[in-house]
């Protein structure tokens, strides 16, 4: 059973645009970090966020952390086409972490 | 740096057959995992090891056994591949328990015919 659920399931943005993706879990987390995986490679660490934290920035990355709503949302800023790839939340709770099945998105140049 | 390295890319087996799907990290890594990921379903964790000698189950076992006799060694093995193995395998690892980031390889395609 999935704990994290990406929304949108898929994302078109034209380079320079903002892309905004979103992830809703069901329990208690320690922290929810935030992966990225281009076509046919393996997933690459984005960020994490504690639970005890609300926003986090890196770079053009920017996550928040709403553990009232058990939801987080990723907003990646001026898209380049390098950003197309899958985007998968990661949720972090006894011992292990759980994926949901990601957001894809697209960034046409 | 060669970080997590799976071998082999791309495997097919027939049904009923058995194989090892290998996993090294050059990190002294004390967590391992391996994952399958299929469409639509995101990654599901099938068995982990907090370090040499320990290893558990995760969501998905069934079919799948694991060992860990060394600190860079996690390797998975099929016992007897059924269809519903195909999948594509990611071995990843962590300096912290499972709950740290997590470096992945570069996954195992294997197709069950």
């Amino acid at each position: 059973s999935q704990q994290g659920e990406e929304d949108p399931q898929a994302l078109s943005i034209q380079e320079g645009e903002n892309a905004t993706m979103n992830c809703s879990y069901k329990t208690s987390i320690n922290n929810l970090q935030w992966y990225r995986q281009n076509s046919g490679r393996g997933l690459v660490h984005l960020i994490l966020i504690r639970s005890n934290e609300r926003e986090k920035h890196s770079g053009r990355l920017r996550v928040t952390l709403d553990t009232s709503k058990k939801s987080s949302s990723l907003l990646i800023t001026a898209s380049r086409a390098a950003d197309t790839a899958s985007y998968f939340c990661a949720t972090a709770a006894l011992g292990k972490l759980q994926f949901g099945a990601g957001t894809q998105v697209v960034v046409t140049p | 740096n060669a970080g997590v390295t799976q071998t082999p890319k791309f495997q097919v087996l027939k049904t009923g057959q058995s194989m090892t799907l290998q996993c090294a990290q050059d990190m002294n890594h004390e967590y391992m995992s391996w994952y399958r990921q299929d469409p639509g379903m995101g990654l599901r964790l099938i068995h982990y090891s907090v370090g040499a000698g320990i290893t558990d189950q995760g969501e998905v076992p069934n079919g799948y056994n694991v060992s860990r006799s060394t600190t860079e060694d996690f390797p998975l093995r099929l016992l007897s591949a059924a269809p519903s193995q195909t999948s594509v395998y990611f071995c990843a690892s962590s300096y912290t328990q499972g709950t740290g980031e997590l470096f992945f390889g570069e996954g195992s395609r294997l197709t069950v015919l």
